[in-house]
């Protein structure tokens, strides 16, 4: 079982509509989750990060932590054009030395 | 925010060579790097965590004597590609925590391409 697991996608939608972008983690000790968004021969950049249970919200986006269930989630309100990339789940554990262990990424569309 | 800068973006060269990446933390000091590689349509893969003043701490399966990390100051670490071959090729790309933001996200260079021929 992978660690940390996305759909691969591509997830398609249209512009102005909600994106949902999901992931779940293996290990119950993950302390720390992010969301980074890639484009293509890019470096990743930071979307968003989340700590505890619920939801955290910042601009057109908001991540949704449950770890009872050991998922995590970016929804993307209002999905432009611009949006369309890579979006890479990443989670860390504390005292695992501050390393990630990113998903593979889901490939997102945002369709005119 | 916190900025990695990364350098060069690009590098060409023929099979034999040996390359050296630079990752500098610019408005922070990072006693910790990572080195990441990343494939096409792959995701990235963890080669090395660089440690300030000490020896790096390699992922399974990364040769360390192919693959030379220095981290010699609190804002700057290295990787030396040694002896690069065409399968070496890839899409290099350091990071960096900023110690100040407990549990915080780690923040990425622009990455070097290295295209061996």
């Amino acid at each position: 079982q992978k660690e940390v697991e996305q759909n691969s996608g591509p997830l398609s939608v249209p512009e102005g509509a909600i994106a949902s972008l999901n992931c779940t983690y293996s290990d119950r000790v993950s302390q720390s989750f992010f969301w980074y968004r890639q484009y293509s021969g890019k470096s990743p950049e930071l979307i968003m990060s989340i700590y505890s249970n619920g939801d955290k919200e910042d601009g057109r986006f908001t991540a949704q932590l449950n770890k009872a269930s050991q998922y995590v989630s970016l929804l993307i309100r209002d999905s432009q054009p611009s949006d369309s990339a890579t979006y890479l789940c990443a989670v860390s554990i504390t005292g695992g030395g501050n390393k990630l262990t990113f998903g593979t990424g889901t490939q997102l569309k945002v369709e005119l | 925010g916190a900025v990695v800068s990364q350098h060069p973006s690009r590098v060409i060269c023929k099979s034999g060579t040996s390359v050296k990446i630079e990752c500098r933390s610019l408005d922070f000091q990072a006693t910790t790097m990572f080195w990441y590689r990343q494939f096409p349509k792959q995701s990235l893969m963890l080669m090395a965590t660089s440690n300030e003043g000490s020896k790096a701490t390699y992922e399974q399966g990364v040769e360390k004597d192919k693959f030379l990390i220095n981290h010699a100051s609190l804002t700057l670490s290295t990787l030396t590609v040694t002896s690069a071959h065409p399968e070496d090729s890839s899409f290099y790309i350091c990071s960096a925590r900023d110690p100040g933001a407990a549990n915080g996200p780690q923040h990425f260079g622009d990455g070097t391409r290295l295209s061996i021929l």
